[in-house]
C-alpha cells in the first residue's frame, strides 16, 4: 500500500529565506508526482507535476525534484514571501498505473514578513 | 487547466439531514474525484465517479452514504446522506483528463453539522 510521508509538519522562515520541503514515498513505481499548494479552508492548487522520466520540474521560483528509486522528492522555494504560506502537498499514484492518489499530510509553512 | 465550480462553498445542517454537493468544470474531463478532507488532515479519496455508471467508491465509503451521480462529463454531485457530526469535513471535487496531466481541484465545501 503506497504511503506518504511530508518532513517537516510544520515551518516557519523570514521573508527571503530559501527552503526545502520534503515528500517521501514508500512505492516506487510512480508514473509521476504532483506539489499542490492549500490556503486556509480552500481547496487545492496544482503546482508542479514531475513525470517519472524527469528529475526535476521548475515554474518561477518553486523547484521540485524526484528520486524515484529512493522514493523521494523534494520542493525547493527561492526566496520566500510572506504570500507563500499555505500547506503544500506531495501526492503520488496508489498504485501502479492507477489514476487516483494518495496525498501526504502536508508541510504548513509560515513565511515571516 | 480546467475551471472547476463546487455548489455550495459552505453550509451549515443539522444531523440526520442530506446534503448534496455540485461539481461543475468549464470543459468535459475523463475523470472525476470525490475527496474528503477531515479537519486537520489530509485527503482522503472518497470514490471515482464514472460517466453513465456507477462510482466506484474506496474502502470504508459505501455507495448508500455517499451516492455520487455523473450524468455527462462535465458535471457530477456528491450527496451526504444521513449526516452526523463525523462527516464535518471538506468535501472537495477534483479532474483529471488523463494520467499524465495534472490533477485539479475545486474550493471545496466546507460541511459543518451540528
Amino acid at each position: 500500500k503506497q504511503e506518504v510521508t511530508q518532513i517537516p509538519a510544520a515551518l516557519s522562515v523570514p521573508e527571503g529565506e530559501n527552503l526545502v520541503l520534503n515528500c517521501s514515498f514508500t512505492d516506487s513505481a510512480i508514473y509521476n508526482l504532483q506539489w499542490f499548494r492549500q490556503d486556509p479552508g480552500k481547496g487545492l492548487t496544482s503546482l508542479l507535476l514531475i513525470q517519472s522520466s524527469q528529475r526535476e520540474q521548475t515554474s518561477g521560483r518553486l523547484n521540485a525534484s524526484l528520486d524515484k528509486s529512493s522514493g523521494r522528492s523534494t520542493l525547493y522555494i527561492a526566496a520566500s514571501q510572506p504570500g507563500d504560506s499555505a500547506t503544500y502537498l506531495c501526492a503520488v499514484p496508489t498504485q501502479g498505473g492507477s489514476e487516483k492518489l494518495v496525498f501526504g499530510k502536508g508541510t504548513k509553512l509560515t513565511v515571516n514578513p | 487547466s480546467a475551471v472547476i465550480s463546487q455548489k455550495p462553498s459552505r453550509d451549515i445542517c443539522q444531523r440526520g439531514t442530506s446534503l448534496t454537493i455540485q461539481c461543475q468544470v468549464d470543459s468535459q474531463v475523463t475523470m472525476m474525484f470525490w475527496y474528503r478532507q477531515q479537519p486537520g488532515q489530509s485527503l482522503t479519496l472518497i470514490a471515482t465517479a464514472n460517466q453513465g455508471s456507477e462510482a466506484t467508491y474506496e474502502s470504508g465509503f459505501v455507495i448508500d452514504k455517499f451516492p455520487i451521480s455523473r450524468p455527462n462529463l462535465t458535471f457530477s454531485t456528491l450527496t451526504v446522506s444521513n449526516m452526523s457530526p463525523e462527516d464535518s469535513s471538506i468535501y472537495l471535487c477534483s479532474v483529471r483528463d488523463t494520467r499524465n496531466q495534472p490533477q485539479h481541484f475545486g474550493d471545496g465545501t466546507r460541511l459543518s453539522i451540528l
